[in-house]
Parts: structure tokens; sequence; C-alpha cells
């Protein structure tokens, strides 16, 4: 089966450095993205991993190990307005680009 | 257009009847997608198409469900004699690489 599991949520205190971790499952793999997604809105593309190792985005950074079939999206210098879902996906290519999400981790950030 | 664009953003349906949503991709964009989204869980993928080809309808989650996009461009989903399972939100998206998601229609049936 696919399969993506991602903590459901997590909680930080702003300007600090949070770590959310992704674990996948999937029949094929052609990439893996992380969106955030704000209450009542469409998520917004973050990032991007395609190889091993880490993307570095401003304040987002992601990390890939196919091998482990692992991912971690890190945010640093926390800000209240990165209070969201940060939803994994794997994008599978059995025969055509198929995206599988993970259900989102919810991300408080406290004062 | 600047981004994706659906309508309506909001459709109170009684349970039964059928309704219609809309997707204006970004122009250009070869490939489209919809998902729905239940409260609180990520996007579940529905079905994709290239260009006006379906090419993929394996999340459609029942023959009620039904999604074409004739021209290519714009793409409606339709769902027939809607049960309150089906509530939720509706994504669609468009991508030349990366998905740009549009703002979603939000599905009550009562």
């Amino acid at each position: 089966g696919q399969n993506i599991d991602q903590p459901t949520e997590m909680t930080a205190t702003e300007g600090a450095i949070v770590q959310i971790n992704c674990t996948y499952q999937t029949s094929g793999f052609n990439g893996l993205f992380w969106y955030q997604q704000h209450a009542g809105e469409a998520p917004t593309f973050l990032s991007y991993n395609v190889l091993d190792g880490l993307e570095e985005k401003g304040r987002f950074s992601s990390f890939l190990s196919r091998s482990k079939g692992y991912s971690y999206l890190l945010l640093k210098e926390l800000q209240m307005k990165d209070s969201a879902s940060y939803l994994c996906a794997v994008r599978a290519t059995s025969g055509t680009y198929k995206y599988i999400f993970g259900t989102g981790t919810r991300l408080k950030v406290l004062a | 257009g600047a981004g994706v664009s659906q309508s309506p953003r909001y459709k109170v349906a009684k349970r039964g009847q059928d309704v219609a949503l809309r997707c204006d991709p970004i122009s250009g964009h070869v490939s489209l997608f919809w998902y729905q989204q239940a409260l609180g869980q990520g996007p579940e993928f529905l079905t994709y198409f290239q260009n006006e080809a379906q090419l993929d309808k394996s999340g459609l989650p029942s023959d009620r469900f039904f999604a074409e996009r004739p021209e290519g461009s714009v793409s409606t989903l339709k769902i027939q004699r809607t049960q309150q399972e089906d509530s939720a939100v509706y994504l669609c998206a468009s991508s030349l690489g990366e998905q740009f998601f549009g703002p979603g229609t939000r599905l009550t049936v009562l």
C-alpha cells in the first residue's frame, strides 16, 4: 500500500527552531514536496526534494533520505504567522504523476 | 490568469442533488489535478488530466463522480446524487512542475 506518516500536532515558541518529520512508503517515487496550509486556505508550495540531501530556502529547509523513506522540514526563527498545517506529499509514478499527501502536521507557534 | 480559480467557493446541496464544480487553471498549465480534502486531513487525490486526456481517475470514490476537461483548459468536477459523505473541500491544482492550488470549493451536503 501507499502510506505517508507525519505527526498530527506540534507546538513551538516564537523564535525557536522546529523539525517536522515525514516517513513514506509508496509504490514509486519521483519527488517529495512540502506545502503550508493556513486554515481555510489552499496549500502553498514550500519545497521540493528529489535527490538525497538538504535543500535550503530562507528560513525553511527540507531534507530527504530515499533509502530510509524519510524527510523533514526545518523551520527556523519561528514567527506567529508560521502557525499552519504542513503537508508532506510524495509524487509517485505509477503510470502518471500521482501525488499522495499525508494528513498534515498542525503547528502552533506560541508567543 | 494570475492563479488557479475555482467556483463556486461555497456550495450547499440537498442530499440527492447534482453539483458541478469548476476549475480555471493557470494559462498554459498542461497538468490538472482534483483533490478532496476532509476537515483535518490532507488532500486525497481524485483525478489527473494532461491537457484534455484524463490519465488517472483511480481516486474517484464512486461512479457518481465524473470529471472532464474537454478543451484542455477549464475543468469541471461533477457529483451526481450527492450524499452527506461527499461534504468536503474540493481542491483543484494545475502544474507545469510544482502544483499551484486553487482556493477550493467547500461543499456541504445536507
